[in-house]
C-alpha cells in the first residue's frame, strides 16, 4: 500500500531533549516536505526536498534541521525543542514538484514540548 | 509575498444545501491552485488542483472549483452537501517559479446539519 509513515504519532517531551521525528515514503517520490499545523494558521511550510542531499527552507525553519540522505527518509530533528513547537506537524511526499502532482500526506505527528 | 486568504473559519450548511468555500489568492502571475480536505485525526488529501489548462475543474466526492483571475479567486462549490463532507478543507497554492514550495491558507472548517 502506498503510504507516508510518520513516527512518532504522539510524542510529550521537555525543553531542550533533542528529538527526531521520522518520515518515510514507500511510492519513489523525489518531493518531500514537512509543515507544521496550528489552530488558525493553517499549515506553514517547514522545509522541503526536491531530491536526495537537497533541501531547502519553507516559511518557519527556525529551530528545525531535516537531512535527505535516502529518496524514502526525510527525518525532522528538532536539536533544543521549546514550547511554541508544540504542534501538529505532516510529512508529505510527492512524484515531482507540488505542482505538478498530489501531495501524500502522513497521518501526523503531534508534538507536545513542556 | 504569495499568500492564500480563506473567507471563514467555519461554515455551517444543512444537508442537501450548497456548499461554498472562498478562497483568494495574491500573485500578479496566476499561480497553481489546490484544495485539500482533512478530515478528522488524518492527513490532508487532495480534492482538486488548477494548473492552468481550464478554468474550471472537478475534483473527487462532487466538489469542484472555478478559476477566476479578474477576482483572484478560487471557490470550492458542491451542489449538494453530505453529511461525510464534515471536515477541514484547506486551499493552497504553489507560487510562480517556486514549484518546492506549497502555501496554505487557513483553512476552513465545514459542518453539515441534518
Amino acid at each position: 500500500e502506498a503510504q507516508v509513515t510518520q513516527n512518532p504519532r504522539y510524542l510529550i517531551t521537555v525543553t531542550g531533549k533533542k528529538l527526531t521525528v521520522t518520515c518515510s515514503q514507500n511510492m519513489n517520490h523525489e518531493y518531500m516536505s514537512w509543515y507544521r499545523q496550528d489552530p488558525g494558521l493553517g499549515l506553514r511550510q517547514i522545509y522541503y526536498s526536491m531530491n536526495v542531499e537537497v533541501t531547502d527552507k519553507g516559511d518557519v525553519p527556525e529551530g528545525y534541521k531535516v537531512s535527505r540522505k535516502e529518496k524514502r527518509n526525510f527525518p525532522l530533528i528538532l536539536e533544543s525543542p521549546s514550547p511554541n513547537q508544540t504542534s501538529l506537524y505532516f510529512c508529505a511526499s510527492s512524484r515531482g514538484i507540488p505542482n505538478t502532482g498530489e501531495l501524500f500526506f502522513g497521518e501526523g505527528s503531534r508534538l507536545t514540548v513542556l | 509575498a504569495q499568500s492564500v486568504t480563506q473567507l471563514g473559519s467555519h461554515v455551517s450548511v444543512s444537508e442537501g444545501a450548497l456548499v461554498l468555500l472562498r478562497c483568494n489568492y495574491s500573485s500578479s502571475v496566476p499561480p497553481y491552485l489546490f484544495w485539500y480536505v482533512q478530515y478528522p485525526n488524518q492527513g490532508l488529501q487532495l480534492l482538486l488542483k488548477y494548473t492552468s489548462a481550464a478554468t474550471l475543474v472537478k475534483g473527487i466526492n462532487g466538489f469542484e472549483a472555478e478559476f477566476k483571475k479578474s477576482e483572484t479567486s478560487f471557490h470550492l462549490t458542491k451542489p449538494s452537501a453530505h453529511m461525510s463532507d464534515a471536515a477541514e478543507y484547506f486551499c493552497a497554492v504553489t507560487p510562480y517559479n517556486q514549484g518546492g514550495k506549497l502555501i496554505f491558507g487557513q483553512g476552513t472548517e465545514l459542518s453539515v446539519k441534518p
